[in-house]
């Protein structure tokens, strides 16, 4: 089964960019059988999809997030990546990646997730 | 717009078995869903897929005492012989179109 585990800053910087990276063992990230998905949990709040990215660089994002987010997939590196920009305090959270399986067949799986805080 | 409902809370009794809902807005009552279990001060652990046909497919290590069904826009998450570490919160996650996702608000189990 495939691993997932991110990396990334623990603080940055009120109206810089986040970036996230999300390394992935067990298996290559160039694969159709699994979409890329990023996740944030702000303290003591509920799950928030952040979006979502396939092999070939199809994503879509969180309409609430899209005008700040993208996504990319690192086949070199085996990898796929977050980049959120003109942060705040709101955007405080831990941040999961996750695997997503594409068929009923393949499961899915979580990262341990990161704590991004967002302070000066 | 994707939107998925969750109610806020549930209990029932160690022993016992409990249905959680999940609702998919309408015009996307076709979705495929996830649920997921988040136990406190933990990261989530996938617990299954579920195809709005009802058929599912847990993830690996989840006991058959989790399961799912599906009735037009709703998704249901079933626990039978309700344990102490079922105590969590549970999460619908929509996949909508391509890589379209939007998660519900999630339910608190108690189990007393």
């Amino acid at each position: 089964q495939l691993q997932v585990q991110e990396s990334g800053p623990g603080r940055v910087i009120p109206s810089e960019t986040l970036s996230l990276t999300c390394a992935v063992f067990g298996g290559s990230v160039r694969t159709d059988t699994y979409y890329w998905g990023w996740i944030r949990q702000p303290p003591g709040k509920g799950l928030e999809w952040i979006g979502t990215i396939y092999y070939n660089g199809a994503t879509q994002f969180n309409p609430s997030l899209r005008s700040r987010v993208s996504m990319s997939v690192d086949t070199s590196r085996n990898q796929f990546s977050l980049k959120l920009t003109s942060v705040t305090a709101a955007d405080t959270a831990i941040y999961y990646c996750a695997t997503e399986g594409r068929t009923l067949a393949v499961t899915s799986s979580w990262g341990r997730g990161t704590l991004v805080t967002v302070s000066s | 717009q994707l939107v998925v409902t969750q109610s806020p809370s549930a209990s029932a009794s160690l022993g016992a078995s409990v249905k959680l809902t999940c609702t998919l807005t309408s015009g996307h009552t076709s979705y495929d869903i996830a649920w997921h279990q988040q136990q406190p001060q933990k990261g989530p652990r996938f617990l299954m897929r579920l195809n709005n046909d009802g058929s599912h497919n847990r993830g690996d290590g989840i006991p058959d005492r989790f399961s799912g069904s599906s009735s037009g826009a709703e998704r249901y998450l079933f626990i039978s012989s309700l344990q102490s570490e079922d105590e969590a919160d549970y999460y619908c996650q929509a996949w909508g179109t391509g890589t379209l996702r939007m998660f519900g608000g999630g339910t608190k189990l108690t189990v007393l």
